[in-house]
């Protein structure tokens, strides 16, 4: 597609269920993030994909957290037993990963916004 | 450990020039970027410095001091639509590979 795209636009759970958020880059796009916004706050990164494989997980706040990519295009987040402080705006980001000094600019999806009741 | 300094809000009135600025304290530094968010939207790319110096696109301009790890956004001709957070964002390289790390983002307010 022409931009990032993901899905579900919203989601409202409750307590303790687990919830699965979708993330489709920009075609060609090798490198893809996921980063957590709360309310007002800055961004807070979570994980990095190079490809299908994750150099970076050290933004992972806890092991309920888990995120996968397949085919080196969509990637998937998890939240297991999510917590009314996992309420946030998710957003993941795609970019071309060229090398020492190259911008890399990242280009964001819309987000879900993932409230737990 | 890696970390950035902006200031929290800046308020300015339209037409003037602002001035956001960043600090940075990282290792492997390779770039300082800037992306605005508008309320409700995601961030949207603005520019993106690797060496020294200014860089000019239509109003907004950025700049970069390797040596004082610092650099800012700068807005002249204020317009009401320029209202929005803006983060500054370092990219570095490190044992995994390279990774942005966005600062708390500074929110411009622009009266009329």
């Amino acid at each position: 597609g022409a931009g990032v795209s993901q899905s579900p636009s919203n989601k409202v759970t409750e307590k303790g269920k687990d919830v699965e958020l979708r993330c489709d880059p920009i075609s060609g796009h090798t490198a893809l993030y996921w980063y957590r916004q709360s309310l007002g706050q800055g961004l807070e990164f979570l994980i990095y994909f190079q490809g299908n494989s994750a150099p970076d997980k050290s933004g992972l706040p806890s092991d309920r957290f888990s995120a996968e990519r397949t085919g080196g295009s969509v990637s998937t987040l998890t939240i297991q037993r999510t917590q009314q402080e996992d309420s946030a705006v998710y957003l993941c980001a795609s970019s071309l990963v060229t090398g020492q000094g190259v911008d890399g600019t990242q280009y964001f999806g819309p987000g879900t916004r993932l409230l737990v009741l | 450990g890696q970390s950035l300094e902006q200031p929290s809000e800046v308020t300015a009135v339209e037409g003037a020039i602002v001035q956001i600025n960043c600090t940075y304290q990282t290792s492997g530094f390779y770039g300082l970027s800037w992306y605005q968010q508008h309320d409700g939207g995601a961030p949207t790319f603005l520019s993106y410095n690797a060496l020294d110096g200014l860089e000019e696109t239509g109003r907004f301009s950025s700049f970069l001091s390797r040596s004082d790890s610092y650099g800012y956004l700068l807005l002249q001709e204020l317009q009401m639509k320029d209202s929005a957070s803006y983060f500054c964002a370092v990219r570095v390289l490190n044992t995994g590979g390279f990774k942005t790390i966005f600062g708390a983002g500074t929110r411009l307010f622009v009266k009329a």
